[in-house]
């Protein structure tokens, strides 16, 4: 069936370094995707979103990038700071199942001092 | 503004009983969705509602489940009969009316964490 992966369950970043949190999606069909944060104990918040008719969306110190040939997308965080060690999910979407989202296994960032 | 609300934060129940979840969407919202988050894994879709209307249930279980989303007042997340499997965290998310868009954003409550003994 369609599915929503991360190639790593784990990252471990040196504080002030930039991270790079990878996405595979199989459904050729997903036009909007989300990058949520989750710490522990608490729900998922929201960090950006990108529609598939854009290759490239920035915020405050992120960036997400989606590659719909290969169907891939990444979330990359500037200058990481401790308070974003979360696990990091990734969410897509499309039309002819609207609303219901579905959700990657998660990748866990761990920044050390 | 207050965020989506979830009530209890925490629930423990024994097996064969009954649990019931309560979510308040943000206001202005009119979209709830119930998704289930077992440890360590990524969330799981349950059920999408409008007011007074189950638009898609396709990730809820065929027995014990239901969900409700009435006129007035929360939505609820009803399981009975719990069983030790039930045990997970359960999120409710929120968005806007956005009418057949897919771009619509979720915002999510901070889960009621059930235990079943």
């Amino acid at each position: 069936g369609e599915s929503v992966g991360l190639h790593l369950p784990t990252l471990s970043v040196q504080e002030g370094d930039n991270s790079i949190i990878n996405c595979a999606y199989s459904n050729s069909a997903s036009d909007y995707f989300i990058w949520y944060k989750q710490e522990s104990g608490k729900g998922p918040q929201f960090i950006i979103d990108i529609r598939s008719n854009m290759d490239k969306r920035q915020g405050q110190r992120v960036t997400v990038l989606l590659n719909k040939t290969v169907k891939h997308l990444s979330l990359q965080i500037a200058a990481t700071q401790p308070g974003d060690s979360a696990v990091y999910f990734c969410a897509e979407n499309s039309d002819d199942s609207w609303g219901k989202f579905q959700f990657g296994a998660g990748t866990q960032v761990v920044v050390t001092p | 503004n207050a965020g989506v609300m979830q009530n209890p934060r925490h629930l423990v129940r024994r097996r064969g009983q009954e649990a019931r979840l309560r979510c308040s969407p943000m206001k202005g919202h009119s979209h709830v969705y119930w998704y289930r988050q077992l440890p360590e894994e990524g969330l799981k879709f349950m059920v999408y509602l409008q007011k007074e209307n189950i638009i898609d249930e396709s990730g809820m279980p065929k027995e014990r489940f239901s969900a409700e989303f009435p006129k007035e007042g929360p939505s609820i997340l009803r399981i009975q009969q719990v069983v030790r499997g039930d045990s997970a965290a359960y999120f409710c998310a929120s968005s806007p009316p956005g009418g057949s868009s897919s771009y619509n954003e979720q915002f999510f409550g901070p889960g009621t964490r059930l235990t079943v003994l």
